[in-house]
């Protein structure tokens, strides 16, 4: 069955980096585009950026733009972000999801949580 | 500019049905969207995708009682013979070029 592992989160400073991964599991990798989605503490889902299955296009939301890269390794199945100049408005529990077609997501992780505090 | 409008909450009692609505914003009508569930503490499940002519696509597993339509620029998703495990927030979702966007989510809760 698909399964999306999430990891490397954790309590950082702000203007700090940190990157996450997601192991991917029970489908190929290398045929679908991923996603990151983050859900801020209270706040409701939020898109944060996808690349497509052979990684030749990344978007990316307004809001982590010039900040936030999104990568994957298709011969590890893994997805990851690099999160730099990291804000207090970052913090979050960050999900992977794989696209289909145009769903943020048709399998979803259980999300791996930043904390972005002095 | 693409948006999505969800109620902030909806309530039903346990075995009735419920209609949720995700409105897209102007010259956006014909979009279609995605449902999802989510439960706190868990990640996000896929419910179905629902095109504008209300046809739909419910992902693996998801029970005949979750179902999809359309009218004009409303997608709904309804439940019916609600069960505990439908309290959840459900989250409306779509895209454009280079953009992904969700509603603001309703929580159902269930009386």
């Amino acid at each position: 069955q698909v399964q999306l592992v999430e990891s490397g989160g954790g309590v950082v400073q702000p203007g700090t980096s940190l990157r996450l991964s997601c192991a991917a599991s029970g489908f190929t990798f290398s045929r679908h585009g991923m996603h990151w989605v983050r859900q801020a503490p209270g706040k409701g889902l939020e898109w944060v950026a996808i690349i497509w299955y052979d990684g030749s296009n990344e978007y990316y939301a307004e809001s982590v733009k010039g900040r936030f890269t999104i990568s994957r390794d298709n011969s590890k199945t893994t997805l990851y972000l690099q999160m730099n100049s990291l804000r207090a408005e970052d913090t979050a529990v960050y999900y992977c999801a794989r696209a289909n077609e145009g769903a943020a997501g048709d399998y979803w992780g259980q999300g791996t949580p930043v904390t972005v505090s002095s | 500019q693409l948006v999505l409008t969800q109620s902030p909450s909806a309530s039903a009692s346990l075995g009735a049905s419920v209609k949720l609505t995700c409105t897209l914003s102007s010259g956006h009508s014909n979009y279609a969207i995605v449902w999802h569930q989510h439960h706190p503490e868990k990640g996000p499940r896929y419910l179905m995708k629902v095109n504008s002519d209300g046809s739909h696509n419910k992902g693996d597993g998801i029970p005949d009682r979750f179902s999809g339509s359309s009218s004009g620029a409303e997608r709904y998703l309804s439940i019916s013979s609600l069960q505990s495990e439908d309290e959840a927030d459900y989250y409306c979702q779509t895209w454009g070029t280079g953009l992904w966007v969700f509603g603001g989510g309703t929580k159902l809760t269930l009386l």
